[in-house]
């Protein structure tokens, strides 16, 4: 069963805008970590905040997790065109063995 | 890093032949690989958890006899999808994890199998 829910499904800006997604959860959680699908292939990690952290960066990545609300975002700044892709949030199961994915936001990028 | 090498990344097969993906560890001892499934514009869905040694623990409306999971060794887990029918068609994934590093640092997946069934 999928973990939680991201806003929007889909997200079109041009290249230098800010492309913010976010992801609510259902569960509590020992870290909620974010995933980058182009089209047809398989996924790369971004990166991973536990859940005790507020805010993490990553190059021109920042998540913010707020564990009262259960949700989660992904700011990408100064996009481009590469940022093109899927963008999933996963949390690990109740056991604490496998990743259960969010349904995902659809970033476009035009140049 | 942790790479994880998928092969097939796409097959074509008729209906009711059977098809073995194959997921490894190229540079560590994966415990634990998961096998995912995805649709069309659609998330990733656990299929089933592989330990290695051990029966692979499916998810619920995940048939066991249909998808045959095979973790004989540290470094390789196979998918087998047998009597296949195109409701089988789909993006396969899967990702080794369960290692307390994957805690840190994110769990790492396979490029994907892509499976069409004619």
């Amino acid at each position: 069963s999928q973990q939680g829910e991201e806003d929007p499904q889909a997200l079109s800006i041009q290249e230098g805008e800010n492309a913010t997604m976010n992801c609510s959860y259902k569960t509590s959680i020992n870290n909620l970590q974010w995933y980058r699908q182009n089209s047809g292939r398989g996924l790369v990690h971004l990166i991973l905040i536990r859940s005790n952290e507020r805010e993490k960066h990553s190059g021109r990545l920042r998540v913010t997790l707020d564990t009262s609300k259960k949700s989660s975002s992904l700011l990408i700044t100064a996009s481009r065109a590469a940022d093109t892709a899927s963008y999933f949030c996963a949390t690990e199961n109740q056991a604490g063995t496998a990743l259960i994915f969010g349904k995902g936001t659809t970033l476009s990028v035009s140049s | 890093g942790a790479v994880v090498s998928q092969h097939p990344s796409w097959v074509i097969c008729k209906s009711g032949t059977s098809v073995k993906i194959e997921c490894r560890s190229l540079d560590f001892q994966a415990t634990t690989m998961f096998w995912y499934r995805q649709f069309p514009k659609q998330s990733l869905m656990l299929m089933a958890t592989s330990n290695e040694g051990s029966k692979a623990t499916y998810e619920q409306g995940v048939e066991k006899d249909k998808f045959l999971i095979n973790h004989a060794s540290l470094t390789l887990s196979t998918l087998t999808v047998t009597s296949a029918h195109p409701e089988d068609s789909s993006f396969y994934i899967c990702s080794a994890g369960g290692q307390p590093v994957a805690a840190y640092y994110g769990y790492t997946f396979g490029s994907g199998t892509r499976l069409t069934v004619v």
